[in-house]
């Protein structure tokens, strides 16, 4: 069965700051897509990035930006210029053509 | 686009009960269409996959005949919470599924909150 690990319970950044959060995965599958979301107070889910597994090239969003370990499974999303508005719940998610896995969470707190 | 809605987004209802969740795909169709339980501080777990016009597929440990799952159409789902209990009370999410894109392209209702007394 897929899985998906976040280890970092929480962090904190200074706003303006870079933070990287960290995400592991398992399968056995070769086409899937991994994903972050954030989840700020309102609850509604959000997505900040995706990549195909097939794609070597991290994808990148603005200030956010990931870098993809295939081989090590291992899936983090950077944070750049850390704004007050970045201040929410971030899950990682792998999903395929079954369904999709989340990983525990990791809240972002940013400090002014 | 592929906006998805939620009703009611806060329901408390009396033990013994039963409650009814509905999911929207508003501007577009939707093949399937997955529902999910999230307790306070914690991830999304799965409870359940359905197809349009076929029966749902439940996550093991889920009762199927505790949350029954109708996805009736291509545009709407629905989650009942029938004999709801304190022990039920959770924050439930949808997303939709669009037919013929990349895998797993869900866009997520806003939740709904539910409480049983």
């Amino acid at each position: 069965a897929q899985t998906v690990t976040q280890s970092q319970p929480e962090m904190s950044v200074q706003e303006a700051e870079t933070v990287t959060l960290s995400c592991t995965y398992d399968t056995s599958e070769s086409d899937y897509y991994l994903f972050w979301y954030k989840q700020p107070p309102s609850r509604q889910m959000i997505l900040v990035i995706r990549q195909e597994a097939y794609k070597q090239q991290n994808a990148t969003e603005n200030r956010f930006s990931v870098n993809f370990q295939k081989a090590a499974k291992s899936f983090s999303l950077k944070i750049s210029d850390s704004q007050l508005g970045d201040a929410a719940m971030y899950f990682c998610a792998y999903g395929d053509n079954n369904d999709m896995r989340f990983g525990a969470g990791t809240r972002l707190t940013v400090k002014p | 686009g592929a906006v998805v809605s939620q009703h009611p987004s806060w329901v408390i209802c009396k033990s013994g009960t039963s409650v009814k969740i509905e999911c929207r795909s508003l501007d577009f169709q939707a093949t399937t269409m997955f529902w999910y339980r999230q307790f306070p501080k914690q991830s999304l777990m799965l409870m359940a996959t359905s197809n349009e016009g076929s029966k749902a597929t439940y996550e093991q440990g889920v009762e199927k005949d505790k949350f029954l799952i109708n996805h009736a159409s291509l545009t709407l789902s629905t989650l009942t919470v029938t004999s709801a209990h304190p022990e039920d009370s959770s924050f439930y999410i949808c997303s939709a599924r669009v037919g013929g894109t990349s895998p797993n392209e869900q866009f997520f209702g806003p939740g709904t909150r539910l409480t049983v007394l």
